[in-house]
């Protein structure tokens, strides 16, 4: 009964391929994120989505394509893969009511991206 | 843009004395929030702090802000070796649907048995 699940765990690859990362929550939550978080734990946002809409593009490449298809998934895919890209990757979700409790996320377990 | 800025960066204590990290941010808020995370897991939030409260409990935790230094502070007592994770504190961007949180590097305590 995994809330916010992401898969896969780890993905190694090699420079220049594309791949993909998906991402499930059954929270019933409206808002979606995409964390990258880098090797000194640093965690910084990507994308945001809304029902569906983006609502936060923190001037990520545009390797880096998320895709909505309905409320509960956010997928990330990736072209042209780079060392640079190498972190983890986290999706989150956020309840759709109230302000405050907008605020509070609820995090996947994450994926490890190894780019060789 | 803000950030919370935890420290210290590592904090290694015994089981059962208490531990403290400090957060620190930059602009206005009206909440923030603390998150632990195991290694090699996500963060899972622990606590939720309103601009207009002092001090909150939960459990072992203890969280304290300071509207007026940006500061605020996770204290867990009595820790377990359990209690080992990385901690962040978070703040948001209000406004609209942007709820966009901006998390600290972290704090990594070590609960030696």
């Amino acid at each position: 009964d995994t809330a916010v699940s992401q898969t896969p765990k780890y993905l190694v690859t090699q420079m220049g391929n594309d791949k993909s990362i998906k991402c499930e929550q059954n929270l019933g939550h409206d808002t979606m994120y995409w964390y990258k978080q880098d090797s000194k734990k640093f965690l910084k946002i990507m994308f945001s989505y809304n029902n569906k809409e983006l609502i936060i593009n923190e001037t990520v490449p545009n390797r880096f394509s998320p895709k909505s298809p309905d409320k509960a998934h956010l997928n990330l895919h990736i072209n042209s893969l780079e060392l640079g890209d190498s972190a983890v990757y986290f999706c989150a979700s956020s309840r759709p009511d109230s302000t405050l409790a907008k605020n509070i996320q609820y995090f996947g377990a994450g994926t490890r991206l190894s780019v060789l | 843009s803000q950030q919370g800025e935890e420290d210290p960066q590592a904090l290694s204590i015994q089981e059962g004395e208490n531990a403290t990290m400090n957060c620190s941010y930059k602009t206005s808020i009206n909440n923030l929030q603390w998150y632990r995370q195991n290694s090699g897991r996500g963060l899972v939030h622990l606590i939720l702090i309103r601009s207009n409260e002092r001090e909150k409990h939960s459990g072992r935790l203890r969280v304290t802000l300071d509207t007026s230094k940006k500061s605020s502070s996770l204290l867990i007592t009595a820790s377990r070796a359990a209690d080992t994770a990385s901690y962040f504190c978070a703040t948001p961007n209000s406004g609209g649907s942007n709820y966009k949180l901006t998390f600290g590097k972290g704090t990594l305590l070590t609960v030696n048995p």
